[in-house]
């Protein structure tokens, strides 16, 4: 059974403040990554889409690094905003199945004012 | 805008009764998801399709039906409601290129 995981399950930070979450998935037959951001009562919106080992993807203040041979990625945001208040959901993709997508229960980001 | 609209917004039904959920796009693209989000369960997969009568079920397909008689249209059937299957539903689509998939606005769907 193919696995994703976020951590943490929730966090609170205060306006300004940098921070950073995980999501690790499986290390074999990986064929890529992609990071969505849940606003309350809206859609999911895709961040990025990662394919390649040591991948960087930056989009204003939010970034994403991806390590596939041991199975992680790790979003950063820099001086957080109350507007980047949000669930921030991982899903993994395997090489071969129609490629499904394997999602993680997401982190809960509240920024503080 | 990826072009997907999910009707309706909203239904109120009641146990034992069929309803029908629509997804529609005007991009054209192959592959379309339904999927439901509970609290503690994320996105669950229900089915999905693969084209124009191709579907496979996901990780929750039981007491579901789909149907993709056309590249724009992905209808989820639920043939006798449940209350358990009160839930948002959410239709996507696989764009082209990265292939990262594009949401409906969802639909609540409340099973009395």
């Amino acid at each position: 059974i193919l696995n994703v995981e976020q951590s943490p399950q929730s966090l609170h930070v205060q306006e300004g403040d940098s921070t950073n979450f995980t999501c690790s998935f499986p290390s074999s037959n990986f064929y890529a990554l992609h990071w969505y951001r849940w606003e309350t009562a809206k859609s999911p919106e895709a961040l990025f889409v990662m394919t390649l080992n040591g991948d960087e993807k930056k989009k204003g203040r939010i970034s994403a690094t991806l390590n596939t041979k041991e199975g992680y990625s790790y979003l950063y945001i820099k001086g957080s905003q109350p507007e980047d208040s949000a669930t921030y959901l991982c899903a993994f993709i395997g090489a071969g199945n129609n490629r499904k997508l394997i999602w993680g229960l997401g982190t809960s980001l509240a920024v503080n004012p | 805008d990826a072009g997907i609209t999910q009707s309706p917004r909203h239904k109120v039904t009641e146990t034992g009764t069929p309803v029908t959920l629509r997804c529609h796009q005007t991009e054209n693209h192959r592959y379309m998801y339904w999927y439901r989000q509970d609290p503690g369960h994320g996105l669950r997969l229900i089915h999905y399709s693969y084209g124009v009568k191709d579907t496979d079920k996901g990780e929750v397909s039981d007491g579901y039906s789909v149907s993709r008689s056309k590249t724009e249209d992905f209808l989820l059937t639920l043939e006798s409601a449940t209350s358990s299957q009160t839930s948002v539903y959410f239709c996507a689509i696989r764009g082209t290129g990265d292939e990262k998939l594009f949401f409906g606005s969802g639909t609540q769907l409340s099973v009395l």
